[in-house]
């Protein structure tokens, strides 16, 4: 069975840092690009970025919202994609979801549950 | 930048069709997918690639894209089904690559 658990979640001040982390399993995780996913209180789905898997050179693209403060990075031994959040804004405040691309720019095909970040002073 | 656009809500009584458009320029030259997301959950990808279903989405669910307008389609609706369903399409020129519907509140009567 395919899961996908977001942690690191929390209340932040504007201008600060966050590290959220994506735990994969039920899958190979390495053949995989994996994507965030956002949703700010109220409203819909918003694409954050993604990463690609090794094969395909592992790199990463980026909403023009989040571009320049926000990296997506993987640690395929650990089956773990990371979203590093720096100079945080208010309108950053969402539920954000990993999700997994068997091969992109096909569809996302599976979701965590979501992690709450929240800014604000 | 790519814009899709859905209509905010949808009614539908028990047993009966509901239909859930999303609409884009040339969106028929684009391949669409579907979610579902109930209340306090996660999405859910219902159809992809216009109209195939992953395994476990009833075959109630189908979807359709032409010209201008994708469709997703539910038939013998169920209570079950009452949820927001979001469009989405790949589109490399956009500022966001993946580019989201704008969302539908289906509600079972």
């Amino acid at each position: 069975e395919v899961q996908l658990v977001e942690s690191g979640g929390g209340l932040v001040q504007p201008g600060r840092s966050l590290r959220l982390s994506c735990t994969a399993s039920g899958f190979t995780f390495g053949d995989y690009a994996m994507s965030w996913v956002r949703q700010a209180p109220g409203k819909g789905l918003e694409w954050v970025g993604f990463i690609r898997s090794k094969a395909y050179g592992g790199t990463t693209e980026y909403a023009a919202s989040v571009k320049g403060r926000f990296t997506i990075s993987r640690d395929d031994s650990k089956s773990i994609a990371y979203l590093q959040m720096n100079s945080l804004k208010t309108e950053d405040t969402a539920v954000y979801y990993c999700t997994s691309v068997q091969l992109l720019p096909s569809s996302f095909d599976y979701w965590g549950q979501g992690t709450l970040v929240t800014v604000s002073s | 930048s790519y814009v899709l656009t859905q209509p905010p809500s949808v009614s539908v009584a028990p047993g009966k069709t509901a239909r859930i458009t999303c609409g884009g320029n040339n969106i028929g030259s684009k391949s669409v997918h579907w979610y579902q997301q109930k209340p306090g959950q996660a999405p859910v990808l219902v159809i992809y690639y216009d109209s195939d279903r992953p395994s476990g989405i009833p075959e109630r669910f189908s979807g359709s894209n032409s010209g201008n307008t994708a469709t997703l389609t539910i038939s013998r609706v169920e209570a079950g089904d009452e949820a927001d369903y979001y469009c989405q399409v790949w589109d490399s020129s956009s500022d966001h690559n993946y580019v989201f519907g704008t969302g539908t509140k289906v509600t079972v009567l």
